[in-house]
């Protein structure tokens, strides 16, 4: 299975701290996406690298790719308690994302 | 533009009956997967539809089915019903093919079996 595994499973930080999230994944991949999902809803894409990329940002947010590692990292910087959520990333082949159990982030306020 | 819809948001069936789930892509995409989210989990993949396909599902009994019609719309029928199915039952779509099959997920429906 090409299930991503998030790490560490729960994150406690208070507002403003930077927030790192680790993803391993075991074939290779198309891409690495994460999603974000807020309490008992759907998930929220918010960034995708690519294979031939190591390093992508989107606002506060910064994905690391290492292929040879099989491994990623989603930075999310000065954080707020609005991004208390549970991040999941997923890696992509063969047109399947497989998600793995997740990283809950609470941002302290 | 509209996202993906799922109806009905909340569903609460007895054991032993069937549930039935539906999807509404966004406009243009032709994959749709579904997705159980039981409490405190990650996504399990359930089931991939395109062009009217299942292009694959996951490691799931046959009870769990479904369809795609051909405006690409989808719905997921449980048969047979059990208290572990219980669970958010997420839905996403796709665009086509070469895309980079992003997906973009509906609000889910919460299947509650008692």
């Amino acid at each position: 299975s090409q299930q991503g595994e998030e790490d560490p499973q729960a994150l406690s930080i208070q507002e403003g701290e930077n927030a790192t999230m680790n993803c391993s994944y075991k074939t290779s991949i198309n891409n690495l996406q994460w999603y974000r999902q807020n309490s008992g809803r759907g998930l929220v894409h918010l960034i995708l690298i690519r294979s031939n990329e190591r390093e992508k940002h989107s606002g506060r947010l910064r994905v690391t790719l290492d292929t040879s590692k099989k491994s990623s990292s989603l930075l999310i910087t000065a954080s707020r308690a609005a991004d208390t959520a549970s991040y999941f990333c997923a890696p992509v082949s063969a047109r399947q994302l497989t998600f793995g159990s997740g990283t809950q982030l609470t941002v302290l306020p | 533009e509209a996202g993906v819809t799922q109806s009905p948001t909340h569903l609460i069936k007895t054991r032993g009956q069937q549930a039935t789930l539906r999807c509404s892509p966004i406009s243009g995409h032709t994959s749709v997967y579904w997705y159980q989210q039981a409490l405190g989990l990650g996504l399990q993949f359930l089931l991939w539809y395109d062009e009217g396909e299942e292009r694959n599902r996951g490691n799931f009994p046959p009870r769990f089915s479904g369809l795609q019609f051909p405006n690409y719309s989808s719905e997921l029928n449980v048969n047979a019903l059990e208290l572990e199915d219980s669970a958010l039952y997420l839905c996403a779509s796709s665009p086509e093919v070469r895309s980079s099959y992003e997906q973009y997920f509906g609000p889910g429906t919460r299947l509650t079996v008692t």
